[in-house]
């Protein structure tokens, strides 16, 4: 089992519908988990960090379900600006850490 | 944004010859990083740097070598390098660990003919 897997997608969505998918992991010590999103031949740039149960921000929503290990982003009222990869990151210990291959979102007017 | 930077940002060479890839931070973080990213493929942690000293090597091949000389700069040198070698070369930085949020920088794209 890969360490952190991720639906490739593509979600291709219209503006203003809502668009959520999954994250799974296997390392149960995990503690603290990343959204990142990177834009076509960009640098990824944080989305969301979680570290409880999970964090909103504005029309972005990220839910840690440690029991299943699976961590999910939520984007309600899709823009064309959110069009992007979406990349699931876990830090595994002190100086580990995976990345998923990324969620591509599709919004289209 | 000039967080972290890097250069240069587009490089081509020969698989014979030698070139750094530089990475600077104007963050104030104690931890930097280097990230290969290959089309179609997850980022790949290549090297980690904690206040200027290597805490984790990521199996990488000995043609890619890395130095640190202080904690806002990091370089990568590469030498004899091979045609699947070609790859965005990400630059990260944080303040602590992996357990805390990275900034990227803009990455170089390498080709290697």
């Amino acid at each position: 089992r890969k360490e952190v897997e991720q639906d490739p997608g593509p979600f291709n969505v219209p503006e203003g519908a809502t668009v959520a998918f999954n994250c799974t992991y296997s390392n149960s010590a995990s503690q603290s988990f990343f959204w990142y999103r990177q834009d076509c031949r960009k640098e990824p740039k944080l989305l969301m960090s979680v570290y409880s149960s999970g964090n909103e921000d504005g029309r972005f929503t990220a839910q840690l379900n440690r029991a299943s290990q699976y961590i999910s982003l939520l984007i309600r009222d899709s823009k064309l600006s959110d069009s992007a990869t979406y990349l699931c990151v876990v830090p595994r210990n002190d100086y580990k850490l995976s990345f998923g291959a990324g969620t591509t979102v599709t919004v289209r007017a | 944004e000039t967080g972290v930077t890097q250069t240069p940002r587009h490089l081509v060479m020969g698989m014979t010859n030698k070139k750094s890839l530089k990475c600077e931070q104007h963050l104030g973080h104690n931890a930097m990083y280097w990230y290969k990213q290959s089309a179609k493929k997850p980022l790949e942690l290549m090297f980690v740097y904690s206040l200027e000293e290597r805490v984790e090597n990521n199996s990488v091949p000995s043609r890619f070598s890395p130095e640190c000389p202080n904690s806002s700069h990091l370089f990568l040198h590469l030498h004899t390098l091979q045609p699947e070698d070609s790859a965005l070369y990400l630059c990260a930085s944080s303040q602590g660990g992996p357990q805390e949020t990275q900034y990227f920088g803009p990455g170089t794209r390498l080709l290697v003919l």
